[in-house]
């Protein structure tokens, strides 16, 4: 089945260490999204991704980086320079160029919590 | 982009209509108004997207005004599994699916 695919599920971070995310498509999509969601709260864009080897900031980049080396793959590190990690991070993809009729597909989600 | 308002909470009963509101008063007429939904735990879905008519699809309705102010999305049968929070975002016509800017939306909840 074509979906994007989040893992792990629950992600546990020490106090100074770095943590990676994955998120993989196999939609074809040409973009892809990383937003963080905090409790009761709504998303908010990180980084995107329109084409290979290039990428954005969003509204919070800091403290995060990510890669995008692969059309299917788009993984985010939340470095220790982020003082507040624990969230729920969601990825997403898209057909970039469709117009009005464009849709963001989401994963799962992954939990990140600080031990 | 327009902002959106929408209520916090709004409660439905099984099997009857549910229809959630939404005020975007200063849309402007390159603007798309867009209905996601996230249930519990999981990544946002969408739903359905319009300019000014009125659009339907296997999932909800969307109704714009006239003026296209506001808006509502109807759920025709509200079931269990709809219980989610729904978001509604406008978006500028070409606009980057990244600038969707998703609010605290209106958590709905389908009670038996």
């Amino acid at each position: 089945d074509g979906g994007i695919t989040q893992s792990p599920k629950y992600l546990f971070r020490k106090e100074g260490q770095n943590v990676t995310l994955s998120c993989e498509q196999n939609l074809n999509h040409d973009a892809m999204y990383w937003y963080r969601q905090d409790p009761g709260q709504g998303l908010r864009l990180i980084y995107y991704s329109q084409i290979v080897n290039d990428f954005q900031k969003g509204d919070i980049a800091e403290g995060y980086s990510v890669s995008r080396e692969k059309k299917e793959s788009f993984p985010l590190t939340v470095t220790s320079a982020q003082k507040n990690p624990t969230a729920f991070y969601l990825c997403a993809s898209s057909i970039v160029g469709q117009g009005p009729g464009e849709k963001l597909f989401f994963g799962s989600g992954t939990q990140l919590s600080v031990l | 982009d327009a902002k959106t308002t929408q209520p916090p909470s709004m409660d439905c009963a099984e099997g009857r209509a549910a229809n959630l509101p939404c005020n975007h008063s200063t849309i402007s007429g390159n603007e798309y108004v867009y209905w996601y939904r996230q249930i519990h735990s999981q990544g946002p879905q969408y739903i359905i997207h319009g300019l000014k008519n009125n659009e339907t699809n296997e999932m909800a309705s969307l109704i714009i005004t006239e003026d296209r102010k506001s808006s509502t999305l109807i759920l025709p049968h509200a079931t269990l599994r709809d219980t989610a929070v729904y978001y509604c975002i406008v978006l500028n016509y070409g606009g980057s699916q990244g600038n969707l800017i998703f609010g605290k939306g209106t958590k709905l909840s389908v009670k038996p």
